[in-house]
């Protein structure tokens, strides 16, 4: 069975840094979509960064990317330039594609904190 | 834009009460999902459709039922509430490329 680890329960950063958060999952799929999701507090989840598993090139939008090491099985996110509305609790997911369905696994998440 | 509404925000109910949370969506999105969220253990999937009428369990589905009686709405039902199914809960619905979610449902049991 597939699973996500976010072994960093909470982060902080400082406003105008950068900050990585991490995430590994386990599969024995070679095609799959990682996401990363992102929790404002009392607000709507809303998706931050897409990737596909078969392509080599990491996802950029903007301030936020990923690095995706698909042998290490590791999907970190980068978020440049910290902004105190990226305070957030932030969600790693993954979704197989020989289940035939559109279920997600997701992570415990990490608390990011941006220090003023 | 995609728009998932969840019925309450907010929610206090009795233990062995019958509970029900709907969820809306306005994409005609075939798949959506039920999911309950609590410190520590991440989003946990109860039920998802693929469907009208077609469900499958998730992780987690004791204790809970579902509907699905048209594509836009979907209701979690929790036939006999119990004060360990205090939580947040969330619905959500694929789109072509990713899961839009509602606001969430907090419930409290007594």
């Amino acid at each position: 069975a597939q699973t996500v680890t976010q072994s960093q329960p909470e982060m902080s950063v400082q406003e105008a840094e950068t900050v990585t958060l991490s995430c590994t999952y386990d599969t024995s799929e070679s095609d799959y979509y990682l996401f990363w999701y992102k929790q404002p507090p009392s607000r709507q989840m809303i998706l931050v960064i897409r990737q596909e598993a078969y392509k080599q090139q990491n996802a950029t939008e903007n301030r936020f990317s990923v690095n995706f090491q698909k042998a290490a099985k590791s999907f970190s996110l980068k978020i440049s330039d910290s902004q105190l509305g990226d305070a957030a609790m932030y969600f790693c997911a993954y979704r197989g594609t020989t289940s035939g369905t559109y279920k997600y696994i997701f992570g415990t998440g990490t608390r990011l904190k941006v220090l003023a | 834009d995609v728009k998932v509404t969840q019925s309450s925000r907010y929610l206090v109910k009795r233990t062995g009460e019958k509970v029900f949370l709907e969820c809306v969506q306005d994409m005609d999105h075939e798949n959506m999902f039920w999911y309950r969220q609590d410190p520590g253990l991440g989003l946990r999937l109860i039920y998802f459709s693929y469907d009208v009428k077609m469900k499958e369990k998730g992780d987690i589905p004791e204790g809970y039922s579902v509907s699905r009686e048209k594509k836009e709405r979907f209701s979690l039902i929790l036939e006999s509430a119990s004060t360990n199914q205090t939580s947040m809960y969330l619905c959500a619905s694929h789109g072509a490329y990713e899961q839009y979610f509602g606001p969430g449902t907090r419930l409290t049991v007594t």
